[in-house]
């Protein structure tokens, strides 16, 4: 398939710890956003790349929250000494760039913090 | 007060019935307006985009936007049972890079 895979689906953390969360957008999308849901919510913006450019990170809700795309290609959403109000499900979505192009989005990764 | 308001119901119709779902906003800002459907553990889809005020219609949805009144509107006609999921508005403000501000979501079941 063509779309925005995310990796991996589910992940269980210890408080404390540290995760990596994996995003693969739509070949030739340059922008790459990544959301935060909670259970119950509509998503939160965290941040937004164009290419290897991290444009907007204004949504990071702290610096234990970090992203990276590297090569404008795959990105990683990193989360540092994990909390349980991490508990959440965190989408990203891709779109070609310039006006107002969809956001694909991939199926999230949750992510429970005990 | 959020931004973005959506009533996240459940709301529950029998099929064929038509269905009104609606968000209000407090950002005079918002220039884009969208709706996309969420099944359960998946992303959200775009069902529709409108720009600015007016009516957009597609097959049998119809979206709405009320720029004076700071109100948007979904309509489903002939709602099926595939047709349940949970819908959410989301805005984006003139120049903002395309970042989405979402509504809660409001959860809709057909029933056959």
């Amino acid at each position: 398939g063509a779309g925005v895979s995310q990796s991996p689906r589910y992940k269980v953390a210890k408080r404390g710890q540290d995760v990596a969360l994996r995003c693969d957008p739509i070949s030739g999308h340059v922008s790459l956003f990544w959301y935060q849901q909670a259970l119950g919510q509509g998503p939160e913006f965290l941040t937004y790349f164009q290419n290897e450019a991290q444009l907007d990170k204004s949504g990071l809700p702290s610096d234990r929250f970090f992203a990276e795309r590297p090569e404008g290609s795959v990105s990683t959403l990193k989360i540092q000494r994990t909390q349980q109000e991490d508990s959440a499900v965190y989408l990203c979505a891709s779109s070609l760039p310039g006006g107002l192009n969809e956001q694909f989005f991939g199926p999230g990764t949750r992510l429970t913090v005990l | 007060q959020k931004e973005v308001e959506q009533d996240p119901g459940p709301l529950s119709v029998p099929e064929g019935a038509i269905v009104s779902l609606n968000c209000t906003y407090s950002n005079s800002a918002f220039q884009y307006f969208m709706w996309y459907r969420q099944y359960s553990r998946k992303g959200p889809e775009l069902l529709m985009y409108t720009y600015s005020s007016g009516n957009k219609e597609d097959g049998r949805f119809t979206a709405q936007v009320d720029k004076s009144s700071k109100y948007i509107s979904l309509f489903i006609r002939d709602s099926q049972p595939s047709d349940s999921a949970t819908y959410l508005c989301a805005m984006i403000r003139a120049g903002n890079n395309r970042k989405l501000i979402w509504g809660l979501g409001t959860s809709l079941a057909v029933n056959p």
